[in-house]
């Protein structure tokens, strides 16, 4: 079955530096790949899509590179604020309008 | 959370009862998901529905049903049946067809059943 592993430990950054975090999946070949935003109680935003063909997405101070070779997905935030400490969610499109999830990463913005 | 409403935010239950959370969109999108969230693990899709008076099981369906009498409408029914109910529910609407398949969430519902 497909699977998407992000790492379970907290990420924990100064601000001001880039923060990059991993999505790996297995046993799967997505079209499309999103990341989410996700703070404690609440609901996921959406953040982010990038197709198969393409290699980098930006958005701000968001970029999402895409390695269908590796079957990895990196997410940078450049110029991390304290503002961005957040759990992370990568999820991959499977089918008609169906979503897998990563467990998601928890970074942590120190000052 | 904008224009999904999920309520309520906290939801207490014995066991042995069956309970229904609500969601509801004004979003005008076709399709709408239920998902279950526990600590260390993604998020789980239990039911989805592409359209009015159509829905299909998720991956982890068994104990829970749903209803889509409504466009805006899709409650999710916890019951008796469903082993492991604690958890916090999420509800989700996408535009059918969408290009990007972004999902919008509610702000979910956290169910304790003791």
């Amino acid at each position: 079955s497909q699977k998407i592993e992000q790492n379970s430990e907290a990420l924990n950054i100064q601000e001001g530096k880039t923060a990059t975090l991993t999505c790996n999946y297995t046993n799967y070949s997505p079209a499309y790949l999103q990341w989410y935003r996700q703070d404690p109680g609440r609901g996921p935003v959406f953040l982010l899509l990038i197709r198969e063909n393409e290699k980098e997405k930006r958005k701000e101070r968001l970029k999402v590179t895409f390695d269908t070779t590796l079957k990895q997905s990196l997410f940078h935030i450049t110029a991390s604020q304290p503002a961005d400490s957040a759990t992370y969610l990568c999820a991959l499109v499977r089918g008609y309008n169906k979503l897998i999830f990563g467990a998601g990463t928890r970074l942590a913005v120190h000052p | 959370d904008g224009g999904i409403t999920q309520s309520p935010k906290y939801l207490f239950r014995k066991e042995g009862q069956n309970v229904t959370l609500s969601c509801e969109q004004n979003l005008n999108h076709d399709a709408m998901y239920w998902y279950r969230q526990d600590p260390g693990q993604g998020l789980r899709l239990i039911y989805y529905s592409q359209i009015v008076n159509d829905f299909q099981k998720g991956d982890i369906a068994e104990g829970y049903s749903v209803s889509r009498e409504k466009k805006e409408s899709f409650p999710l029914t916890v019951t008796s049946a469903q082993k492991n109910p604690t958890a916090f529910y999420l509800c989700a609407s996408s535009g059918a067809g969408g290009l990007t398949y972004e999902q919008y969430f509610g702000p979910g519902t956290r169910l304790t059943v003791t």
